[in-house]
């Protein structure tokens, strides 16, 4: 199979503050994943493609300091909403993907208030 | 670029009618086609997929045929239910390199009862 583990599934957090998002592929290893943000009734915008060992690559548009991405092993990447503001309030959804396999995490739900 | 267009929704059937979500896709080479299906709240399922002209994907009653003379991969189940209510997502990815998903706008469908 393919499975994603995202945590987690829901945040509630103050303007200012930092949240963090993790990805986990638990069952292959993940050369690369892919970070999605998705708008109520909206397709998914890609964020940033990170590759394990190496820097992210960010979709134009997309503040590389306001959304930190690691992808420190491969299982495992982080997503970290720096100083939140409620404009970040969204959905965001990432993917782990190896030679011939990928599988979508369940989502965060993110509501900054 | 590489693109996907999807027919939009929203989408609302009775239960056991036929269904049926246009996908096209524009793509250099030959690219592998999928369809994904969020139910509310959750993240991305593969719902089946194609990787040459001619595959039929097949799963939990939905099929999709690569189409590439017509360059289609539209989404067809005999009869629905009210468990598939969902947002449906047609992608492609190229079979080259470690390129990320391209995703349709999504097909919102609501089966009644």
């Amino acid at each position: 199979g393919a499975v994603v583990s995202q945590h987690p599934s829901r945040v509630i957090c103050k303007s200012g503050t930092s949240v963090k998002i993790e990805c986990r592929s638990l069952d292959f290893q993940a050369t690369t994943m892919f970070w999605y943000r998705q708008f109520p009734k909206q397709s998914l915008m890609l964020m940033a493609t990170s590759n394990e060992g190496s820097k992210a690559t960010y979709e134009q548009g997309v503040e590389k300091d306001k959304f930190l991405i690691n992808h420190a092993s491969l299982t495992l990447s982080t997503l970290t909403v720096t100083s939140a503001h409620p404009e970040d309030s969204s959905f965001y959804i990432c993917s782990a993907r190896d030679m011939d396999r990928e599988g979508f995490g369940a989502g965060t739900r993110l509501s900054v208030l | 670029g590489d693109s996907v267009t999807q027919m939009e929704g929203p989408v609302t059937l009775s239960e056991e009618a036929f269904l049926t979500i246009n996908c096209t896709y524009t793509a250099t080479g030959y690219p592998s086609l999928f369809w994904y299906v969020q139910y509310p709240g959750e993240g991305l399922q593969l719902l089946l997929k194609a990787t040459k002209a001619d595959d039929k994907g097949s799963n939990k009653g939905f099929e999709a045929t690569y189409r590439k003379e017509t360059t289609s991969f539209h989404l067809e189940k005999g009869s629905v239910q009210v468990s598939d209510s969902a947002v449906y997502f047609c992608a492609l990815t190229p079979n080259s390199g470690n390129t990320p998903l391209v995703f349709g706008k999504g097909t919102r469908l609501s089966v009644i009862a």
